[in-house]
């Protein structure tokens, strides 16, 4: 069964360091969407991403915070300079239309030191 | 703006019980959907709701979709150890796919 895989599984930075999420979604996939689980807390909205532009964006995501499709099979998401609070789980996830499921990756666990 | 308020917020339960948790909003939304998370994962789709008073099951699972569409429930039968996760809740917002989640209830299973 095809399924969104996220890589790296954990990563642990030093504040002020740049980071790159990245996800591969499922391919007939055109939805793309990146989530934040601080520990502990309930799954937070952060961006939409569809026919190769943001369709929406919550007030997390700053402009600290890109994401980009390089390459027809990867999604990623980047924190150009990140901070303490931005520890947390992130999320990717993709559909086939906006109000079709949503299959989520296993998450990449950031810790910013 | 938009939240969706889940409750209980935790749940101990002996194996065999039917567990029930539920979800409501201030705001409407048009899809209302179930998730299971397990530790260290992704949440994982359990039951979607399309149209408002719909009852739909997945296996031992039963969820309903409110008249008003500002809340819906989730029913567990028989539960299994296998049950324990946090559940969410969570509405779909708009029209670009955002998902709007609820705080989750945990449930453990006592065998």
């Amino acid at each position: 069964e095809p399924e969104v895989t996220q890589t790296p599984s954990h990563q642990v930075t030093q504040m002020g360091q740049e980071v790159i999420l990245r996800c591969v979604p499922i391919s007939n996939h055109l939805y793309f969407y990146w989530y934040r689980q601080i520990l502990g807390q309930k799954v937070e909205f952060l961006v939409s991403f569809y026919n190769n532009e943001i369709s929406e964006k919550s007030e997390i995501f700053d402009d600290q915070f890109s994401v980009e499709r390089p390459d027809g099979s990867n999604f990623t998401l980047k924190i150009r300079s990140t901070k303490l609070e931005d520890s947390a789980m992130y999320f990717c996830a993709s559909g086939q239309g906006y109000q079709e499921t949503q299959y989520f990756g296993p998450g990449t666990r950031l810790l910013v030191l | 703006g938009q939240q969706l308020n889940q409750s209980p917020q935790s749940m101990f339960i002996q194996e065999g019980e039917d567990v029930s948790m539920n979800c409501t909003s201030s705001s409407i939304f048009n899809t209302w959907l179930w998730y299971k998370q397990d530790p260290g994962e992704g949440p994982v789709l359990l039951i979607a709701l399309y149209k408002a008073g719909e009852l739909t099951s997945n296996g031992r699972l039963t969820a309903q979709f409110g008249i008003t569409r500002k809340d819906s429930f989730l029913n567990i039968s028989a539960s299994i150890p296998s049950d324990v996760g946090i559940y969410f809740c969570a509405g779909l917002a708009g029209n670009t796919g955002k998902l709007i989640f609820g705080q989750g209830t945990t449930l453990q299973v006592k065998p």
